[in-house]
């Protein structure tokens, strides 16, 4: 158990549609990463946090948005839903935010856009 | 731009056999990290080393072990006596150095290693 929990685990919804998934970072943790992983795309950053503070974004579309809150915890919010974002998000936490940290990773949660 | 190369998609062994997954990057840094997860049939991703560019010494753990070659910009994986327990996808990540953009990583495409008894 990597101490870092995504809900919910499964989210099937409709095009159009928004979403929120949510990660509780390790206790502790200051940084919070979200990535998307897709067939097609392979495993892709989309954005980090670091103690409230976006930090730095990635290949992430603008109908796409996060935060995170004073408790550490995010949100990862997706609107205008489409079948492409069908994918599996993980959120990620490590305790700064060195670009030499090793990242404990949720179990995901796995979108599918019918 | 970085990028990162596995060019074994799928790789499939009996047991007790050795097995090295590819990984080969790019980067316009001098200064870099390379990282190794594991993603088993559970889903989540498990860290399993890193590396910084000015330290080439192979490293093992257990049965794995690791070769940085920075001339050649790679950073081989080695199972060795591979288990039905190793099946999983594995990743090659590298790490942009930026300070504002913490452990920002650059994956391969993956490589599934089934480990068959």
């Amino acid at each position: 158990d990597s101490g870092v929990t995504q809900t919910p685990k499964h989210l099937i919804t409709a095009t159009g549609q928004r979403v929120t998934l949510r990660c509780s970072p390790r206790s502790g943790d200051l940084s919070v990463y979200w990535y998307q992983q897709s067939l097609d795309q392979g495993l892709q950053f989309l954005i980090h946090y670091y103690n409230g503070e976006e930090r730095a974004k990635g290949n992430i579309l603008e109908r796409f948005s996060a935060q995170q809150f004073p408790d550490l915890h995010s949100e990862l919010n997706l609107s205008s839903l489409e079948l492409g974002d069908s994918a599996l998000y993980f959120c990620a936490s490590s305790l700064d935010r060195r670009a030499n940290e090793k990242l404990f990773f949720g179990s995901g949660t796995q979108l599918s856009v019918l | 731009a970085q990028k990162v190369t596995q060019a074994q998609t799928e790789i499939s062994v009996v047991e007790k056999e050795d097995v090295t997954l590819d990984c080969v990057y790019e980067t316009r840094d001098t200064t870099y990290y390379l990282f190794w997860y594991k993603q088993p049939p559970s889903g989540e991703l498990v860290f399993l080393i890193r590396r910084n560019s000015f330290d080439e010494q192979n490293e093992i753990s257990g049965r794995y072990s690791w070769n940085f070659q920075k001339s050649t910009s790679s950073f081989n994986f080695t199972i060795t006596a591979s288990q039905v327990v190793d099946s999983a996808v594995y990743f090659c990540a590298l790490s942009d150095l930026s300070e504002t953009s913490g452990s920002r990583l650059t994956f391969g495409e993956g490589t599934q290693l089934t480990v068959n008894p």
